[in-house]
């Protein structure tokens, strides 16, 4: 069974351009998440897909947001980028809520 | 407030060593708590899972014991290899499998 899955794996960004991360979860899996990970900061916690509906939000400004498809591929999108939005974005996903987490490979976004 | 502590930060210990992390936390109400092995620029992976009832959770090296009264839990490394060097995640799941509260993690380094 193939993992989850995130494109693209390395992105590089300016100051103020908008970026679009993706996230294939597990065949089967229905519940996606979405995480913020900083050296200082640890894994935060952004948002929580199940059904194409958003379940749980994080403590993150609105220029955070995503989406859930009916295949359950989710896509997070992050607008007016700053230079604090610089980390490793993990995208985990379930069978269900509450269920086992498996994390993907994670997408490293640089803004400059 | 749901908090999950975790120390040592970080450890360097010889290849063939023991060492045991440290994850306290004050959540509620309990559900499970697991332990992650993250390396670096990857997503985590799951090293074990334990519930209310469960006290101890081994997965080769590694074992996990969980103390619900006293809230407490440790992942104990035995006869650690170079690849152990990684952060160690541990987390919490709360409000029956709705919230995840995430440690900062343990950054471990085996040297040779």
């Amino acid at each position: 069974k193939a993992g989850v899955t995130q494109t693209p794996r390395y992105l590089i960004k300016t100051r103020g351009q908008q970026v679009t991360l993706s996230c294939s979860p597990i065949s089967g899996h229905r519940s996606v998440s979405w995480y913020q990970q900083t050296p200082g900061q640890g894994l935060q916690f952004l948002f929580e897909y199940f059904s194409e509906t958003q379940r749980n939000k994080g403590n993150f400004p609105g220029r955070f947001s995503g989406r859930q498809f009916s295949n359950s591929r989710s896509e997070m999108n992050v607008s007016t980028l700053e230079l604090g939005d610089s980390a490793l974005y993990l995208c985990a996903s379930s069978s269900y809520r509450g269920n086992e987490q498996f994390f993907g490979p994670g997408t490293r976004l640089t803004v400059l | 407030k749901n908090q999950v502590e975790q120390s040592p930060q970080s450890l360097i210990i010889l290849e063939g060593k023991n060492c045991t992390l440290q994850c306290n936390y004050t959540v509620s109400p309990f559900s499970n708590l697991r332990w992650y092995k993250q390396d670096t620029g990857r997503g985590p992976v799951s090293l074990t899972i334990m519930t209310f009832s469960e006290n101890t959770k081994s997965n080769g090296r590694y074992t996990a014991t969980l103390d619900a009264d006293t809230k407490q839990s440790s992942l104990h490394i035995t006869a650690s290899q170079l690849s152990d060097s990684a952060s160690y995640i541990c987390v919490v799941s709360a409000e029956y499998g709705n919230k995840l509260v995430f440690g900062a993690g343990t950054i471990l380094r085996v040297k040779s």
